[in-house]
């Protein structure tokens, strides 16, 4: 079976554009969430979408918005970038068989610079 | 909210020794999912090992174990026979089963390095 996919890898953007990264998940699981990685805050959780909802959502700016399609995969997009939102992207998909306590599978990230 | 501390920015093991990687955590529920995660220079994110609180026994799976103290709130790792594949940041995370869906809390991760 086909990991977690996610597209671009690599990303270069300038103040006040905008990107959308993609992530395709493990086929059969309907849970993606996305997480943040960067060296001063480390891994923060960014949400999570199950059957095309945001079941949850972090501690970001509305700045970052996402959405999950019929087939679950998942876009997440990222408005206005800052300085600060460069970091590597993790998207993780799980089975989503109960409502929580699933394993989470990550893709290899979408290493994002703004300049 | 929940937290995870990871003590040791850092750790070195001998190629073939033991090491084992602290994490302990802070939470107020009774039930939840702890995990290990690995993530080698590529960045891929790659699961070690999962438990479950409510499971006494500790979770192994071949040279990965762990040493789950509910009580004290601590969840070790355990590697045997290092190898210089296990060159990598060790991430230990948290998880509630809140039926609130899935959301994992990482703690602030340990470099190891596998000296050969």
């Amino acid at each position: 079976k086909a990991g977690v996919t996610q597209t671009p890898r690599y990303l270069i953007k300038t103040r006040g554009q905008q990107v959308t990264l993609s992530c395709s998940p493990i086929s059969g699981h309907r849970s993606v969430s996305w997480y943040q990685q960067t060296p001063g805050q480390g891994l923060q959780f960014l949400f999570e979408y199950f059957s095309e909802t945001q079941r949850n959502k972090g501690n970001f700016p509305g700045r970052f918005s996402g959405r999950q399609f019929s087939n679950s995969r998942s876009e997440m997009n990222v408005s206005t970038l800052e300085l600060g939102d460069s970091a590597l992207y993790l998207c993780a998909s799980s089975l989503a068989v109960g409502l929580s306590g699933d394993t989470q599978y990550f893709g290899p990230g979408t290493r994002l610079t703004v300049l | 909210a929940q937290t995870v501390t990871q003590s040791q920015p850092e750790m070195s093991v001998q190629e073939a020794e033991t090491v084992t990687l602290s994490c302990t955590y802070d939470t107020s529920e009774n039930n939840y999912y702890l995990f290990w995660y690995k993530q080698p220079p590529s960045r891929q994110m790659i699961l070690v090992i999962r438990q479950e609180a409510y499971k006494q026994q500790n979770a192994t799976e071949n040279r990965f174990s762990v040493n789950f103290q509910k009580a004290a709130k601590s969840f070790s790792l355990k590697i045997s026979d290092s190898q210089l594949g296990d060159t990598a940041m060790y991430f230990c995370a948290f998880m509630k089963t809140d039926n609130a869906g899935n959301m994992l809390t990482f703690g602030g991760g340990t470099r190891l390095m596998v000296k050969p």
